[in-house]
């Protein structure tokens, strides 16, 4: 059974503050690693999708990496505010038929 | 922008009921996928569609579920008899190709309580 976890499981950071979080996937039959930002009551909004080694995206204040080799992938938030509270959702698309696995998703709250 | 949208936001049912959840996928999106959230555990794949019939479907998804695109918009699940363990967060989504590597565009889901 394919499992993807992510840590922390939540996180309280001020405003201002640059944070990270992490997401492991399997590394063996790889094919997409998708980060999604969900706000509640709001529909999850993909921020990446990353499919090659040493892949590094940006978004603003946010960014992330992907080692698919060793079947990690950091998410970052440079200098935090708190509309970014939300829930970081990471998902693995392994296969060709689309269908995602995701992570239980990091919640951060940014305090003013 | 074009967005994915679902109906209705809230859901309440019997149990042993009949329900079905509707959402607009966006309109040139070819790939329809239904997930669901059970509260304080992982979203989770249900079903995937294309071209008037399922792709692939989880363990989860037996035979009192089902999916339909009954015109050229919408794209409805339907779960015959509901039990309590159906109480979750539905969301559908949409894609314009069907791999992995493609971004999905998600509705912002339907709560289902089952009583």
């Amino acid at each position: 059974i394919l499992n993807v976890e992510q840590s922390p499981q939540s996180l309280h950071v001020q405003e201002g503050d640059s944070t990270n979080f992490t997401c492991s996937f399997p590394s063996s039959n790889f094919y997409a690693l998708h980060w999604y930002r969900w706000e509640t009551a709001k529909s999850p909004e993909a921020l990446f999708v990353m499919t090659l080694n040493g892949d590094e995206k940006k978004k603003g204040r946010i960014s992330a990496t992907l080692n698919t080799k060793e079947g990690y992938s950091y998410l970052y938030i440079k200098g935090s505010q708190p509309e970014d509270s939300a829930t970081y959702l990471c998902a693995f698309g392994g296969g060709s038929q689309g269908n995602l696995i995701f992570g239980k998703g990091t919640k951060l709250s940014v305090k003013p | 922008e074009p967005e994915v949208t679902q109906t209705p936001s809230h859901q309440v049912t019997q149990m042993g009921q009949e329900v079905i959840l509707r959402c607009v996928p966006i309109s040139n999106h070819l790939y329809f996928y239904w997930y669901r959230q059970i509260l304080g555990q992982k979203v989770e794949f249900l079903v995937s569609f294309y071209n008037n019939e399922i792709s692939e479907k989880s363990e989860i998804f037996d035979d009192q579920f089902s999916v339909e695109r009954p015109d050229g918009s919408n794209f409805t699940l339907k779960i015959r008899s509901t039990k309590l363990e159906d109480s979750a967060m539905y969301f559908c989504a949409s894609s314009s190709f069907g791999t992995g590597s493609y971004e999905q565009y998600f509705g912002p889901g339907t709560r289902l309580t089952v009583t």
